[in-house]
């Protein structure tokens, strides 16, 4: 069954401080892996996209890595900020055109104190 | 900048009754979906549109039918409305092609009593 899951389910952490979250995927065929951002009260936000080449891409403070071979994929936030308080969806396709193939974490809900 | 914009981001509803969410998208894209995103259960798929008046069931269409007559607008209908579909709605649109990103309305967040 193709499955997306995310780690934790939540965090806090301090205002400056780094972290690290997680999404394991069994999805297969595999097109591309995205994180969104949701800001309470919005839709979610497209951070970056991975695909099957990709390792690691950067999109200011935030870093996504893939590993293909073991089916995971990390974000990292640096020098976390206050607006950085979200959840953050992992997102998986395969390369059809059926929308069913898109495939949702149920997300990592991001506290940051100051 | 994509605008998809969705009618209402309140609403409060009895049972039994007829509910209409309206979406629109101003970017021409082909690709347009309702989503429900209940706690736990992440974003799960209600129905998904490729192009005017062409749709496909997603995990969970029961209970719901939908309606495209023009490309940028996206109808999702609730045809007697249960407690049980009381949740956050999300619009979505996109260009065709797996690598598109999905651009998002604000939400819906539909009460049922």
């Amino acid at each position: 069954k193709n499955q997306v899951e995310q780690s934790p389910q939540s965090l806090i952490i301090l205002e400056g401080k780094n972290c690290t979250l997680q999404c394991n995927y069994t999805v297969s065929p595999f097109s591309n892996l995205r994180w969104y951002k949701q800001d309470t009260g919005r839709g979610p936000v497209s951070l970056t996209i991975m695909t099957f080449s990709e390792n690691t891409k950067s999109n200011g403070r935030y870093t996504a890595t893939l590993d293909a071979d073991t089916k995971q994929s990390s974000l990292h936030i640096t020098a976390s900020q206050l607006s950085d308080s979200a959840s953050y969806i992992c997102v998986v396709s395969s390369p059809y055109s059926s929308a069913s193939k898109i495939i949702f974490g149920s997300g990592t809900r991001l506290s940051i104190r100051p | 900048d994509v605008k998809v914009t969705q009618s209402s981001r309140y609403l409060v509803k009895r049972t039994g009754e007829k509910v209409f969410l309206e979406c629109v998208q101003d970017m021409d894209h082909e690709n347009m979906f309702w989503y429900r995103q209940d706690p736990g259960l992440g974003l799960r798929l209600i129905y998904f549109s490729y192009d005017v008046k062409m749709k496909e069931k997603g995990d969970i269409p029961e209970g719901y039918s939908v309606s495209r007559e023009k490309k940028e607008r996206f109808s999702l209908i609730l045809e007697s409305a249960s407690t049980n579909q009381t949740s956050m709605y999300l619009c979505a649109s996109s260009h065709r092609g797996y690598n598109s990103p999905l651009h998002f309305g604000n939400g819906t967040r539909l009460t049922v009593t």
